[in-house]
């Protein structure tokens, strides 16, 4: 069954270091999701992206954040300066269309 | 802004029906309600969803009252390995993002 894989699924890096989180959706899929999930509390929506570009995004995702596909099947997420308060388990999904949406197993973050 | 009302944590008997309702009062005619789970701190999991009929599929039901202001997710025989957080959403068909609001802790007892 095809589903949504995230590398590395636990990263550690220093404070203030950029961090490139990954993630290859499903094959045939159109849009492609970033969420977070603070250990403890909700999954929270950080940005959408169809077309080669950003659908909607929300508050969270400011200008430390950009999210690339780079060439036709990875789908990235950067943060450019890391916090502490980035500390997540981010969550990666994609669709195809008017359909439900799959996600990946998620990249366990940890600033230091 | 989920929208959508879960009881904060439920029990049910392994073996047992789980019954896991969800309050969307103010869903308009063209939300759909669906329904997610998730597992420990794994990748939330898609269950089931439906617009106006009761659907099923290999893991749930769900029954969408005839108002369309309340639906219940069914798991038939729950297991241990069904413990997870269940979260009820209502999305727009053409939707772009979807919020996930607290969840319903269901907890699997032997």
């Amino acid at each position: 069954e095809p589903e949504v894989t995230q590398t590395p699924s636990h990263q550690v890096t220093q404070m203030g270091q950029e961090v490139i989180l990954r993630c290859v959706p499903i094959s045939n899929h159109l849009y492609f999701y970033w969420y977070r999930q603070i250990l403890g509390q909700k999954v929270e929506f950080l940005v959408s992206f169809y077309n080669n570009e950003i659908s909607e995004k929300s508050e969270i995702f400011d200008d430390q954040f950009s999210v690339e596909r780079p060439d036709g099947s990875n789908f990235t997420l950067k943060i450019r300066s890391t916090k502490l308060e980035d500390s997540a388990m981010y969550f990666c999904a994609s669709k195809q269309g008017k359909t439900e949406a799959f996600f990946g197993q998620g990249t366990r973050l940890t600033v230091v | 802004d989920a929208k959508t009302t879960q009881p904060p944590s439920m029990d049910c008997a392994e073996g047992r029906a789980a019954n896991l309702p969800c309050n969307h009062s103010t869903i308009s005619g063209n939300e759909y309600v669906y329904w997610y789970r998730q597992i420990h701190s794994q990748g939330p999991q898609y269950i089931i969803h439906g617009l106006k009929n009761n659907e099923t599929n290999e893991m749930a039901s769900l029954i969408i009252t005839e108002d369309r202001k309340s639906s219940t997710l069914i798991l038939p025989h729950a297991t241990l390995r069904d413990t997870a957080v269940y979260y009820c959403i209502r999305l727009l068909y053409n939707f772009n993002k979807f919020y996930f609001g607290s969840g319903t802790k269901l907890n699997v007892k032997p």
